[in-house]
């Protein structure tokens, strides 16, 4: 497709198992951007690659986070031993470039609800 | 550091109203200013956007204008229609996006 997708678009686990979440960048876009949207925290940074290096990871919350990419492409975020804090809807975006400078658009998938019962 | 602070919400207008959304910066530089919004239900969309002082981001009906002196970025239209109805983010870009808390925004017929 033409946009940013990520999957699954719900989540629901149980506390303590690890999960696994996916973005597909808009084709092209060398930079990619994992977000998180909660009710007390608003719209928070997570973690910026630029190709397949994430020069940026100072937004996850704990070493419980962690996020790969590959092929300069397909991007996914796990969470080990989810606790409920990590309730969240989780979004990915994509830029055509990045950096500390940039001014490209971001341009943002509709992201993944995950909730931790 | 650098943040981004918008009005509190949420805000109720009737239709045809005239909308002022503030947003006020604080960021090394000159930084890429946006305002998203979210439609209920559905992700994240670009509303506009302004890349140097005295820019100004124009869609859909929406204007904002770069405003160093006052490091803001307000978001206005001159007359809301219910489809409007949505939360309104406002963002600076360093490096990564930093938003505002959001702007809930309610158009009554």
């Amino acid at each position: 497709g033409a946009g940013v997708s990520q999957s699954p678009s719900n989540k629901v686990t149980e506390k303590g198992k690890d999960v696994e979440l996916r973005c597909d960048p808009i084709s092209g876009h060398t930079a990619l951007y994992w977000y998180r949207q909660s009710l007390g925290q608003g719209l928070e940074f997570l973690i910026y690659f630029q190709g397949n290096s994430a020069p940026d990871k100072s937004g996850l919350p704990s070493d419980r986070f962690s996020a790969e990419r590959t092929g300069g492409s397909v991007s996914t975020l796990t969470i080990q031993r989810t606790q409920q804090e990590d309730s969240a809807v989780y979004l990915c975006a994509s830029s055509f470039s990045g950096g500390a400078e940039g001014n490209q658009p971001q341009h943002f998938g509709d992201g993944t609800r995950l909730s931790i019962l | 550091g650098n943040s981004v602070t918008q009005m509190e919400g949420p805000v109720t207008l009737s239709e045809e109203a005239f909308l002022t959304i503030n947003c006020t910066y604080t960021a090394t530089g000159y930084p890429s200013l946006f305002w998203y919004v979210q439609y209920p239900g559905e992700g994240l969309q670009l509303l506009l956007k302004a890349t140097k002082a005295d820019d100004k981001g124009s869609n859909k009906g929406f204007e904002a204008t770069y405003r160093k002196e006052t490091t803001s970025f307000h978001l206005e239209k001159g007359s809301v229609q219910v489809s409007d109805s949505a939360v309104y983010f406002c963002a600076l870009m360093r490096g990564k996006l930093i938003f505002g808390q959001g702007t809930e925004l309610s158009v009554k017929p």
